[in-house]
């Protein structure tokens, strides 16, 4: 199994609390990616990183920033948590080259209740 | 843009019977294609991919051959069991690195 671990595991929060989630992976792979999990929506884009320093966003980026200071870590921010940001968060990691599309692997996930 | 559609089910099968699940795709260039099981309480693990047209992926039983002409993947397995119950992606990357991800089909295997 891929490296990769997420915490918290479970988190309840209130809304307009900040919140951060982690994700810490050990493959050292470039490629790095949080999606939240909806019924009815699938797996949604939220953010990605391609480097130390350097992430773009998703499809559904409003409402949340990201960091990455080292290769192993990338963290999720909600800045102001709101009720509509009640999810399951995954975490995922892919190596890279070009030209190639390489497979993702997964985190165990996160869920976030805003109350 | 890429977009993957397939059926959010839930599909219920009996054990045994044949498993056909649909997946068409749209993309830009010359995608990889993937599906991508989730079992209970997980996150997603990779089931089998092609990455050229007419490449056929399989794992574990499972098939699904890509079909530029008629822009699909559907996965199929010809003798399901209970543990294959879960929920099932199809997944396509036109873009570099990123992966546009179906909705997700939910199959439900009973004895």
């Amino acid at each position: 199994d891929a490296g990769i671990t997420q915490s918290p595991r479970h988190k309840v929060t209130e809304t307009g609390t900040p919140v951060t989630l982690r994700c810490h992976q050990t493959e050292n792979h470039r490629y790095m990616y949080w999606y939240r999990q909806d019924p009815g929506h699938g797996l949604r884009l939220i953010h990605y990183s391609y480097g130390v320093k350097d992430t773009d966003k998703g499809e559904v980026s409003d409402g949340y920033s990201v960091s990455r200071s080292k290769t192993e870590d990338f963290l999720l921010t909600l800045e102001s948590a709101t009720s509509s940001q009640t999810s399951v968060y995954f975490c995922a990691i892919s190596a890279a080259d070009l030209g190639i599309a390489y497979e993702q692997y997964f985190g165990p996930g996160t869920r976030l209740t805003v109350t | 843009g890429d977009s993957v559609t397939q059926m959010e089910g839930p599909v219920t099968l009996s054990e045994e019977a044949f498993l056909t699940i649909n997946c068409t795709y749209t993309a830009t260039g010359y995608p990889s294609l993937f599906w991508y099981v989730q079992y209970p309480g997980e996150g997603l693990q990779l089931l089998l991919k092609a990455t050229k047209a007419d490449d056929k992926g399989s794992n574990k039983g499972f098939e699904a051959t890509y079909r530029k002409e008629t822009t699909s993947f559907h996965l199929e397995k010809g003798s399901v069991q209970v543990s294959d119950s879960a929920v099932y992606f199809c997944a396509n990357s036109g873009g570099y690195q990123k992966v546009t991800f179906g909705i997700g089909t939910k199959l439900q295997v009973i004895p």
